[in-house]
């Protein structure tokens, strides 16, 4: 059963277009949420994060929204660049006594010039 | 300040053979985590390791083993390999145990045939 649900394996932006990748999670519990991006050939790399407390945070041209009642968040990149073409994985965690975190299975990002 | 390394960044094995991967945190982290990376599962938490002690664990089964270092590197064991063991396998170190923002590394490509 997965927990944490990236329902789109792939999207397709043009240069200076908003990107949006989605996450769904079942787990109540999960009150932290990150998203991380991924190059090729290397690991992933922590990009913005929210916790449960609130259902925006922003930082320069990404913004992750988080709507509790729907399990849901997003990811919006804007405006997206070439250079943001990776996958995109949203994790989630439990906190409490066990911060283990948990991934979705990632969004694969283009973004044509 | 150097990144998160692991080694071999390659490897093939057969089945039933056993293999060590090796992971070296970025200096001054004690927080080592290995995550387990295939097409189909995404990314799946194995365990983590906070001075030289396991702290969390995943749902692997007990082939798949870690240990840690005084001086906070990392090794995980796979015993009796299986095909579906091959996988890229992540290695992410913190600075706090049970902490949300992890540096990954590069991975190590495994293939078992």
């Amino acid at each position: 059963d997965q927990q944490v649900k990236q329902n789109s394996p792939s999207l397709s932006v043009q240069e200076g277009r908003i990107s949006i990748l989605n996450c769904d999670y079942t787990n109540s519990m999960f009150d932290y949420f990150l998203w991380y991006k991924k190059y090729p050939a290397e690991g992933p790399t922590f990009l913005i994060s929210i916790s449960s407390i609130k259902d925006k945070n922003e930082d320069g041209r990404f913004t992750v929204f988080l709507n509790k009642s729907a399990k849901h968040l997003s990811l919006h990149i804007v405006p997206s660049q070439p250079g943001d073409s990776a996958v995109y994985f949203c994790a989630a965690s439990d906190g409490g006594s066990n911060y283990k975190l948990t991934f979705g299975k990632g969004t694969l990002l283009t973004v044509n010039p | 300040k150097a990144g998160v390394t692991q080694t071999p960044r390659y490897l093939i094995k057969t089945r039933g053979q056993q293999v060590t991967l090796s992971c070296s945190p970025i200096s001054g982290h004690r927080s080592v985590s290995w995550y387990q990376q295939t097409p189909g599962q995404g990314l799946q938490f194995l365990f983590e390791y906070f001075s030289e002690t396991q702290r969390n664990k995943g749902n692997f089964p007990g082939r798949f083993s870690g240990r840690q270092f005084s001086n906070s590197r990392s090794e995980m064991n796979v015993s009796t390999l299986e095909l579906g063991d091959s996988a890229l396998y992540l290695c992410a170190s913190s600075l706090r145990p049970s902490s949300y923002e992890q540096y990954f590394g590069p991975g190590t490509r495994l293939t078992v045939t």
